[in-house]
């Protein structure tokens, strides 16, 4: 069974950092292109960003260019999603996603629960 | 960027009723790349439909979809209690950033 978990949410101050992390299960991790897909409170899906396989390719949408960074550790089956100088429309619920179709045109077979980031003084 | 317009904004209607729920394109989605999910208030996405027509595993076949080009079409043919929910499309025909429709929600008259 395909599990993906994310963790590392939480409050935040404007300007300050947060790791997420997603550990993934029942499935060849190195196998798939992954990717971050935030929803803010009461709005719709925003892709954010994605890797490839082996992490050598990443992508980003220009509201988190230059801020986020995107990583993968295939020993450990686990997506990171570094984000820095937060503001409070990054506030959201993270969702984790496997991709599935040609780097980098995925759709997504399965998600994670999410993990809430609130950035607010 | 391809920009997704999903219509109508909230689609009221009965269980057993059919819902026909739009996605357009504000340019040619290559391939037909464009995937709908469905998603339960408080739950993640679930994939329904890829390659605009077909199926994911476990999908009622209730469900389909359709379109080409600009123009796609998620259908629900009779709906049953656990469809009332809001529904997106996802074009991932071109590079990223890959996008999403704003959302159909699908509620009970």
């Amino acid at each position: 069974e395909v599990q993906l978990v994310e963790s590392g949410g939480g409050l935040v101050q404007p300007g300050g950092s947060l790791r997420l992390s997603c550990a993934a299960s029942g499935f060849t991790f190195n196998n798939f292109g992954m990717s971050w897909v935030r929803q803010a409170p009461g709005k719709g899906l925003e892709w954010v960003s994605g890797t490839g396989y082996n992490g050598a390719d990443t992508y980003y949408s220009d509201s988190v260019k230059g801020r986020f960074i995107i990583s993968r550790d295939n020993s450990k089956n686990t997506l990171y999603l570094q984000m820095n100088s937060l503001r409070a429309d990054d506030t959201a619920v993270y969702y984790c996603a496997k991709g599935v179709g040609i780097r980098p045109r995925w759709y997504f077979d399965f998600w994670g629960r999410g993990a809430l980031v609130i950035v607010s003084s | 960027e391809i920009v997704l317009t999903q219509s109508p904004g909230t689609l009221s209607l009965s269980p057993g009723e059919r819902a026909t729920l739009s996605c357009r394109a504000s340019q040619s989605v290559s391939s037909n790349y464009l995937a709908w999910y469905q998603q339960q208030p408080g739950q993640a996405p679930r994939l329904l439909v890829y390659g605009a027509a077909t199926r994911a595993t476990g999908v009622p076949d209730r469900f389909s979809g359709s379109g080409s080009g600009t123009d796609f079409t998620l259908t629900i043919s009779r709906l049953e209690p656990d469809d009332f929910a809001v529904y997106y499309c996802q074009q991932y025909g071109s590079s990223p950033p890959l996008t999403f429709g704003g959302g159909t929600k699908v509620d009970i008259k």
